[in-house]
């Protein structure tokens, strides 16, 4: 099965810095989806993105769905200590009625005290 | 309050049995999913389904089933055939046709021993 390349694996920043990732694929996807994961727990969306070009925000998050529909990054502005967790892209194609989401491998963020 | 449970939290096998996961929503989803996920790894598909009495393989069923009796249930068990069963089991949930709004339990994590 397929998965995404997510990059970068794992960041270690200090609190206050911006953060980048971003997600690439060989497939187009109709959505793009970036969630967010603590140790223990299961996934919770943080960004869902539907048309290529677009650029949503959910408070210090920005994310864009590529215009080729193959790559998203996620931005985070102003890191602070509950940032911290592993962070998943998903991309969703739908074909005859069957949906499938395919994830990234995850970039784990770190903050430094 | 809504939501999609996963049961139990920890689970031991002794190698050579089989052992079923539960998972029950109460969102009203027509679709619920399985993945695994192993440490540095994304989310794999194991079994999907997508109306009560029906279900398709992912990426990875293999030692795996699953059944669909009810709308709020899906159970997945992990036969002896499954060569390598330790993991962390994630359930989720959504709304049909389309959308994005995939909701996650909080997972299983199962052990042979």
């Amino acid at each position: 099965g397929q998965q995404l390349n997510q990059s970068p694996q794992s960041m270690f920043i200090q609190e206050g810095e911006d953060v980048s990732m971003n997600c690439t694929s060989s497939s187009i996807f109709n959505t793009w989806l970036w969630y967010k994961q603590d140790p223990g727990e299961g996934p919770v969306l943080l960004i869902a993105l539907y048309k290529a070009g677009e650029l949503t925000s959910n408070g210090r998050l920005t994310a864009q769905f590529g215009i080729t529909r193959k790559d998203s990054f996620l931005n985070i502005s102003a890191s602070i200590p509950s940032d911290v967790g592993i962070y998943f892209c998903a991309g969703l194609i739908s074909n005859f009625g069957n949906e499938k989401l395919t994830f990234g491998t995850g970039t784990r963020l770190t903050i430094i005290p | 309050d809504g939501g999609i449970t996963q049961s139990p939290k920890y689970l031991f096998r002794k190698e050579g049995q089989n052992v079923t996961l539960s998972c029950e929503q109460n969102l009203n989803h027509d679709a619920m999913y399985w993945y695994r996920q192993d440490p540095g790894q994304g989310l794999r598909l194991i079994y999907y389904s997508q109306i009560v009495n029906d279900f398709q393989k992912g990426d990875i069923a293999e030692g795996y089933s699953v059944s669909r009796e009810k709308k709020e249930s899906f159970p997945l068990t992990v036969t002896s055939a499954q060569k390598n069963p330790t993991a962390f089991y994630l359930c989720a949930s959504r709304y049909n046709p389309g959308g994005s709004g995939y909701t996650f339990g909080s997972g299983t994590r199962l052990t042979v021993v």
